[in-house]
C-alpha cells in the first residue's frame, strides 16, 4: 500500500527565510517521489523527482528535496524563500511495481511574507 | 516541446446539462490521467487511460466518463451536472510505461455549473 502525509497544511515564511515542507510517504516497494507546486488557478508543475539514485535532489527554482528511507521521508526545502514562492506544494509517490498509479498528499500551502 | 492542452480553459454550465473537456498529451506520452480538484475534496483522481484503455479508475460516479484517442488525445465527459461538480479539473499525460516518468500536468479547466 502507498499513501502520503504532508504534515503542516499551511507553512509561513518570511522573504529571506529558509523553506521546509515536510513529506512522509508509505510505500511497499522501491518508491519514486516527487514534488509538484500549484499557483492559483494553474496546473501543477514538477518541482523534482527521486528515482533511487542520488538521495538528495535538487529541482528548479532552488528547491531540493532528500530522500531518507529509515525515515520514510522526502522534505523539501529551499534557503531564502521568495514572493513568487507562495503557492500550494504536493508531495506524491509512485512505486516501481505501480508505476501508473498517484498518491498525492492534501497540499501544503506556503505563505512568504515581505 | 508543447505542454499538456486542456481547452476550455474556462466553462459556466447549468444543472442537468452535460459537459465535455478535451485534453492534448504532450508528444509521444500514451498515458492521459484527469483529476478534479475541489477546496473541500482536493485533488481526486478521476481515471487514467493508456494506449486507449481505461487502466485505472477512482470513485466517481458513472456520469463522469472519458476516452482516448488513437492519437492520445482524451476527453471527459460529465452528464447530468450537479452543482457539487463545479471544479477545477486537471489531466496530466506521462509516458505510463515507465518506472519514474512523473505526470505533467496542464492548467486544467474551470468548471462552474450554476
Amino acid at each position: 500500500a502507498q499513501s502520503v502525509t504532508q504534515l503542516d497544511s499551511h507553512v509561513s515564511v518570511s522573504e529571506g527565510t529558509p523553506v521546509l515542507l515536510r513529506c512522509n510517504y508509505s510505500s511497499s516497494y522501491s518508491p519514486s517521489l516527487f514534488w509538484y507546486v500549484q499557483h492559483p488557478n494553474k496546473g501543477l508543475q514538477l518541482l523534482l523527482k527521486y528515482t533511487s539514485a542520488a538521495t538528495l535532489v535538487k529541482g528548479i527554482n532552488g528547491f531540493e528535496a532528500e530522500f531518507k528511507k529509515s525515515e520514510t521521508s522526502f522534505h523539501l526545502t529551499k534557503p531564502s524563500a521568495h514572493m513568487s514562492d507562495a503557492a500550494e506544494y504536493f508531495c506524491v509517490v509512485s512505486s516501481r511495481y505501480n508505476f501508473n498509479k498517484f498518491y498525492f498528499g492534501s497540499g501544503t500551502k506556503l505563505n512568504v511574507k515581505p | 516541446k508543447a505542454g499538456v492542452t486542456q481547452t476550455p480553459r474556462y466553462l459556466i454550465k447549468t444543472r442537468g446539462q452535460q459537459v465535455t473537456l478535451s485534453c492534448s498529451p504532450i508528444s509521444g506520452h500514451r498515458s492521459v490521467s484527469w483529476y478534479q480538484q475541489t477546496p473541500g475534496q482536493g485533488l481526486q483522481f478521476l481515471f487514467e487511460y493508456f494506449s486507449e484503455t481505461q487502466r485505472n479508475k477512482g470513485n466517481f460516479p458513472g456520469r463522469f466518463s472519458g476516452r482516448q484517442f488513437s492519437n492520445s488525445r482524451s476527453e471527459m465527459n460529465v452528464s447530468t451536472l450537479e452543482l457539487g461538480d463545479s471544479a477545477l479539473y486537471l489531466c496530466a499525460s506521462s509516458l505510463g510505461s515507465e518506472h519514474n516518468s512523473p505526470l505533467h500536468f496542464g492548467n486544467g479547466t474551470r468548471l462552474t455549473v450554476t
